[in-house]
């Protein structure tokens, strides 16, 4: 079936050092995967961090990057250097491309950052 | 700007009652409607989905049901509530498009005792 896995956390990481969060998929019955990273701050809503629908293209916003591998099936969330603002729930998602708004989560990777 | 906008904020009600969760989208019309249900350790996922007003296509069976009485209004509800129902509701929205980004709402934490 359809799954998604990522990072087992939770992840503790210092001001200033890089991180990676693992994502991998399985899309067996979705013909052209959609891959998504969201994330919820402390007392927010879940909201998009970045998304890319195409394999072997790169999506960016507020210092991450993802880069969706279809060899692979992977779609690690990356940066370089991590602020005490990104202390946060990460997940990672798979949507297919259709009009459902069905998207296959992983179990979440909490994410703190040591000042 | 949109908004959307979820109640309760918490629930702890008793195994056997009746449960009503709500969410209301404003500044968009005729959008995608969806529940999301995280069981405590457990993952995100869909159990309703509506395109139009007065139709919900279910997407997993938990004795759950939905009904989206007005555009901008989506209920998830139940007469008897069951123990395996505690966990983290989420309402969200999307435009009415393939591969369109979720909007959620800040989520209902239920706890059946």
């Amino acid at each position: 079936g359809d799954s998604v896995t990522q990072t087992e956390g939770p992840v503790t990481v210092s001001e200033s050092e890089s991180l990676i969060i693992n994502c991998t998929y399985s899309a067996t019955s979705i013909a052209y995967p959609n891959l998504f990273w969201y994330v919820r701050y402390p007392g927010e809503g879940l909201q998009l961090l970045l998304k890319v629908i195409t394999a072997g293209q790169k999506g960016s916003s507020r210092g991450f990057e993802a880069t969706y591998n279809k060899e692979t099936t992977s779609f690690h969330l990356q940066k370089a250097s991590v602020q005490e603002s990104d202390s946060a729930v990460y997940y990672c998602a798979l949507g297919g491309n259709y009009n459902q708004g069905k998207l296959i989560f992983g179990q979440g990777t909490k994410l703190s950052i040591k000042p | 700007a949109q908004t959307i906008h979820q109640w309760p904020v918490a629930e702890i009600k008793a195994v056997g009652s009746p449960l009503s969760l709500g969410c209301t989208i404003k500044g968009k019309s005729s959008p995608n409607l969806y529940w999301y249900w995280q069981a405590t350790g457990g993952t995100l996922q869909q159990l309703f989905y509506s395109i139009t007003v007065g139709q919900v296509e279910s997407v997993v069976q938990l004795n759950l049901s939905a009904s989206r009485p007005k555009d901008d209004q989506f209920i998830l509800s139940t007469e008897k509530l069951l123990l395996s129902h505690s966990g983290f509701y989420l309402c969200a929205w999307s435009r009415r498009q393939p591969n369109e980004r979720l909007f959620f709402g800040h989520g209902t934490k239920l706890s059946v005792l």
